[in-house]
């Protein structure tokens, strides 16, 4: 089955130390998103990119940082510079005109 | 910066009712303009897109409408069902320079039966 994934579904994390949060998709798609969603709101952009090898900051990079070695994988490493990192994150990726975005189930990141 | 108003009270109706969510934005006009279903603890799902140029679109029981004067797009469920409760989030596309949706902050529906 054609999809997108992520893991772990949850995350603990102690201050001060670094975690990357895998998402990969066997879509095909060339774009590729992450999201933070925080309790009662929307989902704020962290990072995109739209080819391998290519990536763009998005409204809240700050602490964040990705890489696009594949078309299939895009992680996502939470350093110890997020000052909150508590949250739910959520990848997606997207191909064509339209720009309709598939999800995938999202990693709850808890730091302890 | 593009400002997405959804209405972040909780919508409650009675099965069967029609439910309309509202999603205001400033700023630009997007090039397309999307609707999303959220559970608790899951990804959104896509479930319809409207183009700038198209004043209603239609799948199912949903319908949505985008007004650009009014820079407002409504989604409406028919016959609602306990099943259709869920948050449902717009984004929109502006198609410029940044090629990434800017999503509102959803709105919770609950469907009574």
């Amino acid at each position: 089955d054609g999809g997108i994934t992520q893991s772990p579904k949850y995350l603990f994390r102690k201050e001060g130390q670094n975690v990357t949060l895998s998402c990969e998709q066997n879509l095909n798609h060339d774009a590729m998103y992450w999201y933070r969603q925080d309790p009662g709101q929307g989902l704020r952009l962290i990072y995109y990119s739209q080819i391998v090898n290519d990536f763009q900051k998005g409204d809240i990079a700050e602490g964040y940082s990705v890489s696009r070695e594949k078309k299939e994988s895009f992680p996502l490493t939470v350093t110890s510079a997020q000052k909150n990192p508590t949250a739910f994150y959520l990848c997606a990726s997207s191909s064509g005109h339209s720009n309709e975005q598939f999800f995938g189930p999202g990693t709850r990141l808890t730091v302890l | 910066s593009q400002k997405i108003e959804q209405n972040s009270e909780a919508l409650n109706i009675q099965e069967g009712k029609t439910a309309t969510l509202t999603c205001n934005y400033t700023n630009y006009s997007p090039a397309y303009l999307q609707w999303y279903r959220q559970d608790p603890g899951r990804g959104p799902v896509f479930l319809l897109l409207i183009r700038e140029n198209e004043k209603e679109k239609r799948k199912e029981r949903l319908k949505v409408t985008f007004d650009t004067t009014l820079k407002q797009s409504l989604f409406h469920i028919t016959a609602s069902q306990p099943a259709d409760s869920a948050t449902y989030l717009c984004a929109l596309d502006i198609r410029a320079g940044r090629r990434a949706l800017t999503f509102g902050s959803g709105t919770r529906l609950q469907v009574q039966p």
